[in-house]
């Protein structure tokens, strides 16, 4: 069975150009999740999906980032325009449901580097 | 809020040592917890998860953690280290996050340890 699957895996972007990320979850997982993982620290949430309903985006940067996913299936990931902080590794997941007990499944990210 | 605090942000042992990282969580609930590892440029794993089951979990590569609700502790253990545990390994506390009238496991992780193993 297929994983998490990610794309690109490496960007490199100058400042106030706009980047995009792919994610397409694990087949059959409901919830979808987009973190954000500075380095050398854990992975914070941005946003996290039911289907295709955002249920939580209460730490997504609106100014800047968005995020969709059509369909309940594949999801993107936007920033525009990109901040010299922004650089960071950008972590998708998935699971089957939204409990507390669900695994989460991770992707092997997307490093963006913001130069 | 949910926490979690890994005392020590990197950790060396020799091949054959006892491996231990530590984490403790700040919880007003019962918690969940989690240990994810994640080697370099790869997504997290799981290791093994408490669910409020048996409070010693045995996880994937040898792994294994104990929930002491009285120490608020998930150390994780392996009684024999191999050069392939290098990594860095999160744990993580899942509590019901309430977004907008809809409650879910909300993952908080620690900020990480890096485990590295010696010849």
């Amino acid at each position: 069975e297929a994983g998490v699957v990610q794309s690109p895996r490496y960007k490199i972007i100058e400042k106030k150009q706009p980047v995009a990320f792919w994610c397409n979850p694990i087949s059959g997982h409901n919830t979808l999740y987009w973190y954000l993982q500075n380095l050398g620290q854990g992975p914070e949430l941005l946003i996290r999906y039911e289907n295709e309903e955002a249920v939580d985006d209460s730490q997504l940067p609106k100014d800047r980032f968005s995020a969709e996913r059509l369909k309940g299936v594949d999801s993107t990931l936007k920033i525009q325009p990109a901040e010299l902080g922004d650089s960071a590794v950008y972590l998708c997941a998935s699971s089957l449901g939204g409990r507390s007990t669900d695994t989460q499944y991770f992707g092997p990210g997307t490093r963006l580097t913001v130069l | 809020a949910q926490s979690v605090t890994q005392l020590g942000s990197h950790v060396s042992v020799s091949e054959g040592a006892l491996v231990l990282l530590r984490c403790n969580y700040s919880s007003s609930v019962p918690p969940y917890l989690f240990w994810y590892v994640q080697y370099p440029n790869q997504g997290l794993q799981l290791l093994l998860k408490y669910t409020s089951a048996a409070t010693l979990v045995k996880g994937i590569n040898g792994f294994e953690a104990e929930f002491k609700k009285s120490e608020t502790s998930f150390h994780l253990t392996k009684p024999s280290a191999h050069m392939s545990d290098a990594a860095e390994y999160f744990c993580a506390v899942s509590d019901l996050a309430d977004a907008g009238g809809t409650s879910y496991g909300k993952l908080t992780f620690g900020q990480g340890t890096i485990l590295t193993v010696h010849p």
